[in-house]
């Protein structure tokens, strides 16, 4: 299994303002996901992280709303950029095991 | 597009009762994935089954996958209140072009289990 460690756990933000979200992973690992989980709604992949190369993003996200960093093997973060209240949301880290995802427990993201 | 729908989207029960929840899904799955959510927080892995396998147990859970009805179920036995939580299942389908694994969670069915 997987160890992760997001920051922030929670986080009120103001219109128009970016916020960073770090991921931390205790092992070494290919890909990052990051997903959104919208208020009483599923998750939805943002994009993959892969070290050394820049993210992948699924269909409707866009790196300059959503820009990635993968400095190394156990880091990511990602940025929610010039935020509005429609970006409230939970943010999950997530690494692959042998078959299954592991999750960080998520930053809870409330924009005025 | 969304993958797996979850019916109920709420189900609340007494404790002891047994607790089922459903998953259908649209397209080919290599596996089919239930993750628990408690309140809003991190997913927890539960269970996989794989698209050759019929039936798998773990604990006082149970699944079953119906390829050809392209279904699951959740079998939660002798519920207690901590199962009150969120349960998700989720799609593994090779991504295009022989891509990674791509995971799509369903909707989620809110599980509430009452003392």
């Amino acid at each position: 299994s997987a160890v992760i460690s997001q920051k922030p756990s929670r986080d009120i933000c103001q219109r128009g303002t970016s916020l960073t979200i770090q991921c931390q992973v205790d092992s070494q690992v290919t890909m990052m996901f990051w997903y959104r989980q919208q208020p009483g709604q599923s998750l939805t992949l943002i994009a993959t992280a892969n070290q050394g190369s820049e993210a992948t993003y699924e269909s409707g996200f866009v790196i300059d709303k959503f820009p990635i960093s993968r400095p190394n093997l156990t880091f990511s973060t990602l940025t929610v950029s010039n935020m509005s209240p429609e970006d409230s949301s939970i943010y999950l880290c997530s690494v692959r095991g042998p078959g299954e995802l592991f999750f960080g427990e998520g930053s809870r993201l409330t924009v005025l | 597009s969304q993958q797996g729908e979850e019916d109920p989207q709420a189900l609340s029960i007494q404790e002891g009762e047994n607790a089922t929840m459903n998953c259908s899904y649209k397209t080919s799955i290599n596996n089919l994935q239930w993750y628990r959510q408690n309140s809003g927080r991190g997913l927890v892995h539960l269970i996989l089954i794989r698209s050759n396998e019929r039936e798998k147990h773990s604990g006082r859970l149970r699944v079953t996958l119906d390829t050809s009805k392209k279904s699951s179920s959740l079998l939660i036995t002798a519920s207690r209140a901590a199962d009150t939580a969120s349960y998700f299942c989720a799609t593994a389908s090779l991504g295009l072009q022989g891509g990674s694994e791509k995971l799509v969670f369903g909707k989620g069915t809110k599980l509430t289990v009452n003392p």
